[in-house]
């Protein structure tokens, strides 16, 4: 199957620092990114979808000033959390699709747990 | 809006035997069902996928799953639980573009 990784694949950051996570999808062009947030015990929840050279689209309650996403390339998403707080600490998962809708299936990164102090 | 249900957040089996892990979903229309595995430190990988054609769905390592519209279910099935299969599953229904997640399952796998 498909190989998407990210980067880190942990973090400790300082309250009130901005953190970046990259999504990198290795041997396809992720025409679409996701990303999820899954918190200890708990489901993923998705934060955002993003095509490539156009702006995310957020889910309800989720900040876009807060969670910056660039999708720059078709092989490259970034997250970036600014002004991190404690209650952003969280486990961060992105997926790659080459398409929406089916039959595009979407392949996962190992995550990245971020821990701000 | 759609969702699934996992009636059960750990589940606990004895190697060689049987497994099952439950969930129900709710959609107003014909959904498209998925069952995901995540192992640590591993991105998530798709088990199976139900997409309205045969109603009992084979996936890798000996997994399957059967839609049953009558009961709204979708339960994941496994005849001999190996030591491997030890991680979180997590039933998924689509919307859209959108994968709406279970609350995950924990299978945990005794010797």
């Amino acid at each position: 199957g498909a190989v998407v990784s990210q980067h880190p694949s942990w973090v400790i950051c300082k309250s009130g620092t901005s953190v970046k996570i990259e999504c990198r999808s290795l041997d396809f062009q992720a025409t679409t990114m996701f990303w999820y947030r899954q918190f200890p015990k708990q489901s993923l929840m998705l934060m955002a979808t993003s095509n490539e050279g156009s702006k995310a689209t957020y889910e309800q309650g989720v900040e876009k000033d807060k969670f910056l996403i660039n999708h720059a390339s078709l092989t490259l998403s970034t997250l970036t959390v600014t002004s991190a707080h404690p209650e952003d600490s969280s486990f961060y998962i992105c997926s790659s699709s080459e398409g929406t809708g089916q039959p595009y299936e979407q392949y996962f990164g190992p995550g990245t747990r971020l821990t701000v102090t | 809006a759609q969702s699934v249900t996992q009636l059960d957040s750990h589940v606990s089996v004895s190697e060689g035997t049987p497994v099952l892990l439950r969930c129900n979903y709710s959609s107003s229309y014909s959904p498209s069902l998925f069952w995901y595995v995540q192992h640590p430190n591993k991105g998530l990988q798709l088990l199976l996928k139900y997409t309205s054609a045969a109603t009992l769905v084979k996936g890798i390592n000996g997994f399957e799953a059967e839609f049953k519209k009558s009961e709204t279910s979708f339960h994941l099935t496994k005849p001999s639980a190996h030591m491997s299969d030890a991680a979180e599953y997590f039933c998924v229904v689509s919307e859209g573009d959108k994968l709406i997640f279970g609350t995950g399952t924990r299978l945990q796998v005794f010797p």
